[in-house]
């Protein structure tokens, strides 16, 4: 079955810019959705991005001006960029798979990124 | 966007008993697109429920879940011990997937 990991750096400062790379393995990147989910500390869960094997991307609004997302097939492996970070993105980011009109059914453990100076 | 609201907050219950969760939507939506999650504490959310009320591969039946246009629900029949999580509901029809704010299900 397909798994996931997160990897990057663990600390960011403010106004930097918060880069995680997720690998999946057990499973090729082909024909599903791949998606970034976050949770602060104690709290629940938001939808960051996802995008399609093809490169097909779709962000949340909320955070449409920050963030990238990005594919590299060769790898099996996909990406975030949330650039100007603030202790507001303290989180739990979570790498997820889904299918066309599904929602995330395979997960990554999440790593724990802590913006601070 | 649409807005989940999951009541109660907490639920406190004792292992053998049933579990009625509830996630209201701020409009009516498809039941098509709702799905539930558990999360136990340094986990991952686990899909549990997708459709409203298809269990994801692997899910004992003791879960189901129902509802349509605002209100869906979440039921757990005899409480196991490892059934004690956060669960939440989330509208996965169109972007922002969101989600809501979760209910956490105790040891009374």
């Amino acid at each position: 079955q397909v798994q996931l990991q997160e990897s990057g750096p663990g600390l960011v400062k403010p106004s930097e810019t918060l880069s995680l790379t997720c690998t999946v393995s057990a499973g090729s990147i082909g024909g599903s959705y791949w998606n970034w989910i976050r949770q602060a500390p104690g709290k629940g869960l938001e939808w960051i991005a996802y995008i399609h094997y093809t490169g097909s991307t779709n962000y949340n609004p909320s955070l449409r001006s920050r963030v990238t997302i990005s594919l590299d097939t060769s790898r099996n492996q996909f990406s975030l960029k949330l650039s100007s970070v603030t202790a507001a993105d303290t989180a739990v980011y979570y790498c997820a798979r889904s299918l066309l009109r599904q929602p995330a059914d395979y997960w990554g453990q999440g790593t724990l990124v802590t913006v601070s100076s | 966007e649409i807005v989940l609201t999951q009541s109660p907050a907490t639920l406190s219950l004792s292992p053998g008993e049933r579990a009625t969760l509830s996630c209201r939507a701020s409009q009516s939506v498809s039941s098509a697109y709702l799905a539930w999650y558990q999360q136990k504490p340094g986990q991952a959310p686990r899909l549990l429920i997708y459709g409203v009320s298809t269990r994801a591969t692997g899910i004992p039946d003791r879960f189901s879940g129902s509802g349509s246009g605002t209100d869906f629900t979440l039921a757990i029949t005899r409480l196991e011990p490892e059934d004690f999580a956060v669960y939440y509901c989330q509208y996965y029809d169109h972007s922002p997937y969101t989600f809501g704010q979760g209910t956490n299900l105790e040891f009374k």
